[in-house]
């Protein structure tokens, strides 16, 4: 099986600008949750999504926004942007959701914003 | 809503020896803690999780305890190698939360 999949790999856009990056997850898998990396705040959840559902949302403003597509692809959506958005994003899919399993991660996309 | 907070936050240790990294969550709620690892430039992995119906879980040289009373949860390698030098990050989640709150991360390095 393939893993997840993130694209792209690196961005570079500068502030006010918006972003929009995608997450393919593991075939068959359902639950798509986003987390933003930083070396001071560690990993932070933005929010999931199963079967094209929102289910939980992080502590976010309302600039970041995602979906999920019926065969389980998921994008995020930063619109915006701002200095403090420069930051490693990770996807992670499961069958069922974090709670109850394992998550894969994918590579991340990271961002940089000028 | 969920804390956790994960200490230390550099630990550096002879290879052969032990390392200990602890974390302490603050909903009651709380079932479900895995611990993943990151090695540089790489995505997280999980390496071993514990629910809180168990009190010690173990996989060759990892471990893991959990004291729910004091709502907190160790992760213990044993015989330490040099592969094991990554960041490690623990978590927390409850029923239905469909999320992980995060440990702000161990970074282990292993000494030959």
């Amino acid at each position: 099986k393939a893993g997840v999949t993130q694209t792209p790999r690196y961005l570079i856009k500068t502030r006010g600008q918006q972003v929009t990056l995608s997450c393919s997850p593991i075939s068959g898998h359902r639950s798509v949750s986003w987390y933003q990396q930083t070396p001071g705040q560690g990993l932070q959840f933005l929010f999931e999504y199963f079967s094209e559902t929102q289910r939980n949302k992080g502590n976010f403003p309302g600039r970041f926004s995602g979906r999920q597509f019926s065969n389980s692809r998921s994008e995020m959506n930063v619109s915006t942007l701002e200095l403090g958005d420069s930051a490693l994003y990770l996807c992670a899919s499961s069958s069922l959701g974090a709670t109850n399993e394992k998550l894969f991660f994918g590579s991340g996309t990271q961002l940089s914003v000028l | 809503g969920e804390n956790v907070e994960q200490h230390p936050s550099t630990l550096s240790v002879q290879e052969g020896d032990s390392a200990v990294i602890k974390c302490t969550y603050s909903d009651s709620a709380s079932n479900y803690f895995p611990w993943y690892k990151q090695e540089l430039g790489k995505r997280p992995q999980l390496i071993i999780d514990i629910r809180s119906n168990v009190g010690e879980k173990k996989d060759q040289r990892i471990a893991v305890t959990l004291n729910k009373t004091a709502k907190h949860f160790s992760l213990h390698i044993t015989e330490t190698q040099p592969e094991d030098s990554a960041v490690y990050f623990c978590a927390a989640t409850y029923e239905g939360a469909q999320k992980l709150v995060f440990g702000q991360g161990t970074r282990l390095t292993i000494n030959p």
